[in-house]
């Protein structure tokens, strides 16, 4: 899997947009982008994913640059429950006969303040 | 729906003994993953199973390790003769199936303490 490179930390205020850029210079073409956040003392938890093209769900929207390799992943409005460390991931889309585990780095530590 | 559920949410225990955690996956997921997370690192995989097919034990940290799946349901982690170095989070995770797009869904966590 491709490794990703993400900053350590980042502060948002509330109500703004939080914007987590991600690094994957190395990402393949079968690879793709996951984002993921562990709130405190809880399981990690799914956000989002992309192949190539931007997405949006009802957490977040997932930015993928054209040559893929970086993402933003943005929470439009960040409210103080968004307080969390948010992992990018990489994974390949041809492990089906090795699993689809996931490889979390160091993740960003965002945190919204009133 | 339910969850993933872990048991027990805490567990202490003296260096020697051994511990088993227990998982229960979210009703009809085939895969199920397990994870930990030391103080201060990120997640680390452990094993993974599929199906009937056989675990992927590559994360295994040693062999006193180890954990099954019966029934194709609940997943049990045995550490054997626990040292100080297993303190730790460990983590379970479901999918319904192991292709990529599957979405992991993670239960709470056990916190193990070894004394």
């Amino acid at each position: 899997d491709a490794k990703t490179t993400q900053p350590t930390s980042m502060d948002c205020a509330e109500g703004r947009a939080a914007n987590l850029p991600c690094n994957h210079s190395t990402i393949s073409g079968n690879e793709y982008v996951y984002w993921y956040r562990q709130i405190h003392s809880q399981g990690p938890q799914y956000i989002i994913h992309g192949l190539k093209n931007n997405e949006t769900n009802e957490m977040a929207s997932l930015i993928i640059t054209e040559d893929r390799k970086s993402s933003t992943l943005i929470l439009p409005h960040a409210t103080l429950r968004d307080t969390a460390v948010y992992y990018c991931i990489v994974r390949d889309t041809k492990i089906y006969n090795q699993g689809g585990k996931l490889i979390f780095g160091q993740g960003t530590e965002l945190s919204v303040k009133p | 729906g339910a969850g993933v559920s872990q048991s027990p949410s805490n567990k202490v225990t003296e260096k020697g003994k051994d511990v088993e955690l227990r998982c229960d996956p979210i009703s009809g997921h085939t895969a199920l993953y397990w994870y930990r997370q030391s103080l201060g690192q990120g997640l680390e995989f452990l094993i993974y199973f599929q199906g009937n097919s056989a675990p992927d034990k590559s994360g295994l940290p040693s062999d006193r390790f180890s954990a099954e799946r019966t029934g194709g349901s609940v997943s049990t982690l045995t550490i054997q003769r626990t040292q100080q170095e297993d303190s730790a989070v460990y983590l379970c995770a479901s999918s319904q199936d192991s292709f990529s797009t599957d979405t992991q869904y993670f239960g709470p966590g056990t916190r193990l303490t070894v004394l």
